[in-house]
Parts: structure tokens; sequence; C-alpha cells
């Protein structure tokens, strides 16, 4: 059974430019939530999509959107790349009415040059 | 939601059972106390999960006392493979499952 997948690992993108993130949550699961991981912090939540629409944000700017498919899975998008968005994004999923933690996947380490 | 405050690092030898306590004095009524490992560039890893008294699992225990305000999770003869950041987190078991995540405590196994 596949776990969280995160498309792509690795991406290298210039200031200024627009990226796109994807993920597929795990098997069963119905809620998808994205973080932002700088270099030697925790995780910092961005958002939370839950039946296609976001139901939970963090204190991001709205340069960060996001959507969920109706097969659950779920892209981010950034817009207007900054040097400072540099970092891991992870994707994280559960399943609704469980007490169960998050499964993350390994996330896409974005670089902005 | 709930604060927590943990340690920044900690160090331990192989074979040694290390503990880890965990502060969430305004932890609310709904809230769960989770447990997550993350090795360098993988995202964390879900540990162990508990509302009250002690939980066990395959990898480790989580003892939180009756007032709730703090939680300890207990690791068993920690190997090298267990150097990681550790983080607690509280969070509604219902939807908003928003875990805030904190800075984590830095634990270093050495031989």
């Amino acid at each position: 059974d596949a776990g969280v997948t995160q498309s792509p690992t690795h991406l290298i993108k210039t200031r200024g430019q627009q990226v796109t993130l994807r993920c597929s949550p795990k098997s069963g699961h119905d809620t998808v939530s994205w973080y932002q991981q700088a270099l030697g912090q925790g995780p910092q939540f961005i958002f939370q999509y839950y039946e296609e629409e976001e139901r939970q944000r963090g204190n991001f700017p709205d340069r960060f959107s996001g959507h969920q498919f109706p097969n659950y899975s779920s892209e981010l998008n950034v817009n207007a790349l900054l040097l400072g968005d540099s970092a891991l994004y992870l994707c994280a999923s559960f399943r609704q009415a469980t007490n169960y933690g998050y499964t993350f996947g390994s996330g896409t380490r974005l670089t902005v040059v | 939601l709930a604060k927590t405050t943990q340690p920044i690092s900690m160090d331990s030898y192989e074979g040694q059972e290390v503990n880890i306590t965990c502060s969430h004095n305004n932890i609310a009524t709904n809230d769960y106390i989770t447990w997550y490992q993350q090795f360098p560039s993988q995202g964390p890893r879900f540990i162990i999960q508990g509302y009250k008294t002690k939980v066990t699992n395959e990898v480790a225990s989580l003892f939180i006392p009756a007032d709730r305000k703090s939680s300890t999770l207990s690791l068993p003869r920690v190997s090298l493979s267990d150097t990681a950041v550790y983080y607690c987190l509280v969070g509604d078991g219902n939807y908003g499952q928003n875990f805030v995540f904190g800075p984590g405590t830095r634990l270093s196994v050495l031989p």
C-alpha cells in the first residue's frame, strides 16, 4: 500500500516564476495538508483541504494556493517565487473522523535562485 | 491551538532509555497528543498518539498524567538510528487536525 506520494522530489526555479507541487494521499485518506519546512526548523502549516475545499489556512500569503481533486489528490501552487520560498514542502494526509496522526510524504525540495 | 514546549536537544548513548518531556499547559478537552520523528530530508513519521494515561506500541511509550498538561515520550534502548528530531504536537481529533509543529527536540544517540 503506497503511502503519501509527492512529485517532483527536487525542483529549481527562478525568482518570479510559478511552481506547482503534487501530492497523492495515502489510500483511504481524504484530507490533505501542506507544510513548508525551512532548513533547521519545524514544518509550518500552509493549508488543509477536505472535500475539495480549503478548510484551514496558516499564516501564508495569497501567493500560496492549492487545490484538491475528486480523487483526493492535491496540488500546491506558489506564484511570484521569492528566494525565501526555498524549502522542503511536505504533504500530509489522514482520514477524517479518525484519531490517528498524519502520514507524511518525503517532500519536494524547492530551490529558488 | 495549544502551544507545546520541548527541550531543544538531548544526547544519549546506545542502549539507554530516552525520555523526552513536552509541556502543553493549554491543552483542550478534545486535543490528542501526537509524537513524530523526522530524519533529515524526510517527512515526519508518526510514532505514537494518546489522550490520557499510558499508550505503548512497538517502538515507544507515551505517558500522560491526569492533568494532561505534559506528556513524556519514552524510547527504550535507543540505537544510533534513533538520532532524529522528535516533535510533540497537540491537536483536535476532528477535521481540524492542522497540528502546529514547534522546533522539536534534536536527539543525538552516541556510540
